[in-house]
């Protein structure tokens, strides 16, 4: 199937632990992103690359470290994880289009990470 | 000031009447608008998109958008139990061609009641 995915689809670990998340696209997207919802629904960009080069960086802690090994590809690592840390993770891509006012972007299942 | 503001809900609508989701934002150079639908435990999925003031329609959906007073909304007709989801209001603040910023509201539930 032709999709985003997304591994694990859940995290449970304890506080300090360090954990990764794998995303891999092949719809033959250039760009990738990673978001964060929280309890509330709230839905936020972390980060963005566009052909393995880093695009968004939304002053998210530098615990957080993404990795693009290839534009098929976006993992983000995360190390000494926090309480706060807890939520749900999605990895999204889109492929930029001459001429159209917006690249749609396609979402991943989603990562449910629980810090305890 | 929040960037992106939505009625959290949650919003209740009787199966097959209007349901109305409304959405504002801070940005006046905002140039692109979206809806996702977010079922949950699901991803979101975009359902509309705007672009130029006025309306869109796409089945049973239309988007409206005034710019001057920087507001979107959403209008679902004939409301069906399986609209029942979390609608989320995006906006796009475009960094360069083809990289895309998308800045999002917390949404709103909406239930629409058999």
């Amino acid at each position: 199937d032709t999709a985003v995915s997304q591994t694990p689809k859940y995290l449970v670990t304890q506080m300090g632990n360090d954990k990764s998340i794998k995303c891999e696209q092949n719809l033959g997207h250039d760009t990738m992103y990673w978001y964060k919802q929280d309890s509330k629904k709230f839905l936020k960009i972390m980060f963005s690359y566009n052909n393995k080069e880093l695009i968004i960086n939304e002053t998210v802690p530098n615990r957080f470290s993404p990795k693009s090994p290839d534009k098929a590809h976006l993992n983000l690592h995360i190390n000494s994880l926090e309480l706060g840390d807890s939520a749900v993770y999605f990895c999204a891509s889109s492929q930029e289009r001459e001429g159209a006012s917006y690249n749609e972007q396609f979402f991943g299942p989603g990562t449910r990470l629980t810090v305890l | 000031q929040k960037e992106v503001e939505q009625n959290s809900g949650p919003l209740s609508v009787p199966e097959g009447a209007i349901a109305s989701l409304n959405c504002t934002y801070s940005d006046r150079v905002s140039q692109s608008f979206f809806w996702y639908r977010q079922y949950s435990g699901k991803s979101p999925e975009l359902i509309m998109s705007i672009y130029s003031n006025g309306d869109k329609e796409d089945g049973r959906f239309t988007a409206q958008l005034n710019k001057a007073s920087q507001y979107v909304s959403l209008l679902i007709r004939d409301s069906q139990p399986s609209d029942s989801a979390t609608y989320l209001c995006a906006v796009n603040g475009r960094l360069n061609f083809g990289n895309e910023k998308l800045t999002f509201g917390t949404g709103t539930r909406l239930t629409i009641i058999p």
